[in-house]
């Protein structure tokens, strides 16, 4: 059974990089047709997509949020990370990491979740 | 950029049938997912593809996707079906949500 944890900093001050790492077990960062994507939630709103990471480390990118956004993969330890530039109190969040099967409008479905995690932006 | 309209709130007697809307431009000419979110845990995939349902998603949970408008079908509501539930669409290469819908069983 495939299981994602996510971890990282629980707080970050304003306009510092937040950082967080996607822990994989019961399956391969690196398989292919597996898909790894980052969505968040502000307490009490919505969710919102982030971006994605593909099987062989191609990245897609939330157009609102693309040039503060950069995910990658490490294969030796089956993880997918995401940074987030010049974080403000806006981007104070539950941060999810979930699968999904494909990039085509038939297969983007986020199937497997981690339990996400609190990030709050303050000084 | 796409917005998908979800209705606030919903709310449905126990054994009835619910119906929660997703609304969006062209919405029936892609494909729609359903999640299920309860307070304090991570959202939980009831419907993909508009109206298939993944493995241990009950049967009474049911999607429908045509013209503007999605919908996901509760038939005999439980009081354990009372939660936030999010559509989900991919338009032009970027994933959007709906708002999300409060669903109430009382």
């Amino acid at each position: 059974q495939l299981q994602l944890q996510e971890s990282g900093p629980r707080l970050v001050k304003p306009s510092e990089p937040l950082s967080l790492t996607c822990s994989v077990s019961g399956g391969s960062i690196s398989s292919s047709g597996s898909y790894w994507g980052w969505i968040r939630q502000p307490p009490g709103k919505g969710l919102e997509w982030i971006g994605s990471m593909s099987h062989s480390g191609s990245t897609y990118y939330n157009p609102s949020l693309k040039s503060r956004i950069t995910i990658f993969g490490d294969t030796s330890k089956n993880e997918v990370s995401l940074k987030l530039s010049s974080v403000t109190a806006a981007d104070t969040a539950v941060y999810y990491c979930a699968r999904h099967p494909g990039l085509a409008a038939v297969a983007f479905y986020f199937d497997y979740w981690g339990q996400g995690t609190l990030v709050t932006v303050s000084s | 950029s796409y917005d998908l309209t979800q209705p606030p709130s919903v709310s449905v007697s126990p054994g009835q049938t619910a119906s929660i809307t997703c609304s969006g431009d062209k919405l029936g000419q892609t494909y729609t997912r359903w999640y299920q979110q309860k307070p304090g845990q991570s959202p939980v995939l009831v419907i993909y593809q508009d109206n298939k349902r993944p493995s241990g998603i009950p049967e009474r949970f049911s999607g429908s996707n045509s013209g503007n408008t999605a919908t996901l079908t509760i038939s005999g509501t439980q009081a354990m079906d009372e939660a936030d539930y999010y559509c989900q669409a991919w338009d032009s290469s970027t994933v959007v949500f709906g708002g999300g819908t409060k669903l109430t069983v009382l």
